[in-house]
């Protein structure tokens, strides 16, 4: 049964960058992808992008573009989210995601981690 | 870019009802549509992709439809266990994967 295990929730002040962990067990990245959904306190589901591990390739959704880094260490088979110049707008629960072959839906769910930015 | 519209937003419904919720796609996005369940405080859980599989293990009372641009989510006898947000989202497209607003499904 693979799992995907998140970092922890995290802390930031606005303008500085936050970068989240996404390990899964269970299974290898082969043949997935790993794509990053966000949602904000009381609001709907937002993707964000999404990079394949054995690649390195990446597409980002337009609102985070030039904000973002998505990476993949097939080696120790995890996955990072890094957003920079937070905002307010950007607290919210940052979910990992497994992507069946590469482009297809989401099929697993990491258990979320909490960012908050706030001075 | 595809944009997904879901409705309703809010649905009010008894145990045993059977409800459906549509969601609509900008422009023609085939089968390639997943719903998700979303409860407070957890993770989204996949029901059902390319339009109409069920995802192993989810309930026979879900069932999905359509092609195209429409699209439904059928919960044939609405359980205690179902009161939750669903959302639909395409994958037609490379990029970028937009999700349906989200409908709530509430106790009437």
């Amino acid at each position: 049964q693979v799992q995907l295990v998140q970092s922890g929730a995290e802390v930031k002040k606005p303008g500085s960058s936050v970068k989240v962990s996404c390990k899964a067990s269970g299974a290898t990245f082969s043949s997935y992808a790993i794509s990053w959904v966000r949602q904000a306190p009381g609001q709907g589901l937002e993707w964000m992008g999404r990079v394949i591990p054995t690649s390195g390739s990446t597409n980002y959704a337009h609102s985070v573009q030039g904000r973002i880094t998505m990476t993949a260490d097939e080696s120790t088979s995890t996955a990072y989210m890094e957003l920079s110049s937070l905002r307010s707008e950007d607290t919210a629960v940052y979910y990992c995601t497994r992507v069946v072959n590469f482009y297809y839906y989401i099929d697993v769910w990491g258990e979320g981690t909490t960012v908050t930015v706030s001075s | 870019d595809i944009q997904m519209t879901q409705s309703p937003s809010t649905l009010s419904a008894s145990v045993g009802d059977r409800v459906s919720i549509t969601c609509r796609a900008s422009q023609n996005v085939g089968n390639w549509l997943a719903w998700y369940q979303q409860k407070p405080g957890n993770a989204p859980k996949l029901l059902i992709y390319k339009a109409s599989t069920l995802e192993s293990g989810v309930p026979s009372r879900f069932s999905g439809s359509g092609s195209g641009t429409e699209f439904t989510l059928t919960i044939s006898s609405l359980q205690p266990d179902d009161f939750a947000t669903y959302y639909c989202q395409q994958y037609s497209t490379y990029s970028p994967w937009p999700f349906g607003q989200g409908t709530k499904v509430e106790i009437k």
